[in-house]
Order: C-alpha cells, then sequence, then structure tokens
C-alpha cells in the first residue's frame, strides 16, 4: 500500500518558469516531510523538509507548500534552471523509515 | 570526509549466483538502511538497522538478508540472484529521522 502519492511523473519546465511537484499522504501520524534531489548516477540527496505545524518552508528557489487538512504537501521550484533537471521524491516519516513517493522526472528545458 | 560508501558499483550475475553489496558509513550513524530504485516504482526500503546487532525488514525484504556487527558497517546479501533483483541499490544512513545521507549506489544486474 502506497502511503505517499505523487505526482506528476514527468514534467518538462521552460527555463525561468515554476516547477511544481505535489504529494499526498494518508497518514495523520507523518510528522516530517522531507524532499530529496537525484542527479543521474547518483544518490538522493535531502533538498528541503517541512515539519506540519508551519505552512510553507523557503530555502533560495525551493519552496514547500503545506496543506494538513487536504494531507497535501508540494514543491515549487521557482525561476527554474537547466541545473535543476533530476528526479524528484518526495517522503514522509514519523520516526520511522522513511517512505518515498515514486517520484517525479524534471527536465528545464531552455 | 567519506560519508556513506558503497561497493561494487556495478555487478553483473548469472541466476542463482550469491553475492554481498557492500556498505560503510564514517558518520558513526545508529540508523542505516537499504533501499532498491526501479523504474516507476521510486525507493523501496529493503531492510533497516537502527544500531549494531539490531535488524528489521522493510517494504521489500524477500531475497535478502542483512547483518549488522558494527556500527560502520551493514552489507546486504543476495543468497540466490534472481531477474526480478535487477537493481539499483542504495544504502543510506541518517541521525536523525527523515535526513538520510545516501550513497552513490550499486547497478545490479541478474542474467
Amino acid at each position: 500500500q502506497q502511503q505517499v502519492k505523487q505526482s506528476p511523473q514527468s514534467l518538462i519546465v521552460q527555463k525561468g518558469g515554476i516547477s511544481i511537484i505535489n504529494c499526498a499522504y494518508e497518514n495523520t501520524a507523518f510528522d516530517y516531510f522531507p524532499w530529496y534531489q537525484q542527479f543521474p548516477g547518483k544518490g538522493p540527496a535531502l533538498l528541503i523538509a517541512i515539519r506540519p505545524d508551519v505552512s510553507e518552508k523557503k530555502e533560495g528557489r525551493f519552496t514547500i507548500s503545506f496543506n494538513k487538512s487536504a494531507k497535501q504537501f508540494s514543491l515549487h521550484i521557482m525561476d527554474s534552471q537547466p541545473g535543476d533537471s533530476a528526479t524528484y521524491f518526495c517522503a514522509a516519516t514519523y520516526n520511522t523509515p522513511l517512505v518515498f513517493g515514486k517520484g517525479t522526472r524534471l527536465s528545464v528545458i531552455a | 570526509n567519506a560519508g556513506v560508501t558503497q561497493t561494487p558499483k556495478f555487478q553483473v550475475l548469472k541466476t542463482g549466483q550469491s553475492m554481498t553489496l557492500q556498505c560503510a558509513q564514517d558518520m558513526n550513524h545508529e540508523y542505516m538502511s537499504w533501499y532498491r530504485q526501479d523504474p516507476g516504482m521510486g525507493l523501496r526500503l529493503i531492510h533497516y538497522s537502527v544500531g549494531a546487532g539490531i535488524t528489521d525488514q522493510g517494504e521489500v525484504p524477500n531475497g535478502y538478508n542483512v547483518s549488522r556487527s558494527t556500527t560502520e558497517d551493514f552489507p546486504l546479501r543476495l543468497l540466490s540472484a534472481a531477474p526480478s533483483q535487477t537493481s539499483v541499490y542504495f544504502c543510506a544512513s541518517r541521525r536523525l529521522p527523515g535526513e538520510l545521507f545516501f550513497g552513490e549506489g550499486s547497478r545490479l544486474t541478474v542474467l
């Protein structure tokens, strides 16, 4: 049973545009929601994370929006650049092993 | 600072062969885990360990064994490889929940 549903599966965005990736979760016990970024041939790396006591967290061009009542959270990449082209995974945990979404392959084209 | 080191990076096996994927971390993390990554399936947890001598199963443990004799090392054993185990395997460790540090992966092909 997939506990974190991620969409879209793939995304193509023009350079300078906004990339938006969405995730929905089922388990209301989750209390930590990280996003991981993976470049080809590399392992995933923690990008940004949020706890459910805040509705938004911003780090540079990356922002997480969190909607606790809807059990949804999303990653926004502002001013998307070709260097942002990667696979992005959302995840969730409550001091348990991380549960990952299936990933979104982002391509930023010039 | 090496972080999480996985060996080998690439391996080709024949069906029925056995092998061990090695994972070592130098961050003194108690928690270590193994994931497999398949196209369209995301990252699925195979086994994890919360400390030396303690291991537990994840989502897809069948066909894999683990042991944890030291804090630094967490090897993953395939006793009798099957084509369904063709995948990219990632080892990861953490200090805090949710903040995993991944190795660069081991790409396994089973013929």
